[in-house]
């Protein structure tokens, strides 16, 4: 089945510093791939949805400066955390899907990555 | 607006019975509905969709959701639970119009005890 890689699963870093999160299809190429944050005990919050070869479409609100979104291949994009603050501490989970159609294939999603900013 | 919402927080049962775990959408247009189950500190995996044809649909580890169009559900089920589908449990739904994404509601933990 189709599988989706996030790395790493976790990380801690200090107050400042950038954090760069990858997410790759291993089996299948994704021309879309979706970011989600999920706080503790609530749902997941689409962050952006990156888009190979071009710009990623971001949510309202959510800062496009601050959550930098790479797609630069049909099998790897990578979210960046610039500048991160204890209130970016979270678990940010990606996903993907084999065609271009909900309708044909449903999201396939990352084990997560915690992300503690002390 | 269009949403999901799963009423329930938690969903307590004894292993051996039937579970059912919740959820209600309010989409425009045909719904394309999901199910999603989360182990702790994991993403999310796929149990079943249903985007048209029969009501009930079969997915993965025995569970199964019946949709209702009049009621607007699409509740999960499972004739037997077992103690490791003791998970969080997320329902979402395709917002239509063009949106070409996800809507997750708030999750529901199944709780399954011997």
């Amino acid at each position: 089945g189709a599988v989706v890689s996030q790395h790493p699963s976790w990380v801690i870093c200090k107050s400042g510093t950038s954090v760069k999160i990858e997410c790759r299809s291993l089996d299948f190429q994704a021309t879309t791939m979706f970011w989600y944050r999920q706080f503790p005990k609530q749902s997941l919050m689409l962050m952006a949805t990156s888009n190979e070869g071009s710009k990623a479409t971001y949510e309202q609100g959510v800062e496009k400066d601050k959550f930098l979104i790479n797609h630069a291949s049909l099998t790897l994009s990578t979210l960046t955390v610039t500048s991160a603050h204890p209130e970016d501490s979270s678990f940010y989970i990606c996903s993907a899907r084999e065609t271009d159609s909900f309708y044909n294939s449903p999201l396939h999603f990352g084990n997560g990555t915690r992300l503690t900013v002390t | 607006a269009q949403s999901v919402a799963q009423p329930e927080d938690q969903v307590n049962v004894a292993e051996g019975n039937p579970l059912t775990v919740k959820c209600t959408y309010s989409v425009s247009g045909n719904p394309y509905l999901f199910w999603y189950v989360q182990y702790p500190n994991r993403g999310l995996q796929f149990l079943l969709k249903y985007i048209t044809g029969d009501n009930l649909v079969k997915g993965s580890y025995g569970f199964e959701a019946e949709f209702n169009k009049s009621q607007t559900s699409f509740h999960l089920k499972k004739p037997s639970a077992l103690v490791s589908d003791s998970a969080l449990y997320f329902c979402a739904g395709l917002l239509s119009g063009g949106y070409n994404k996800l809507i997750f509601g708030a999750g529901t933990r199944l709780a399954v005890h011997p």
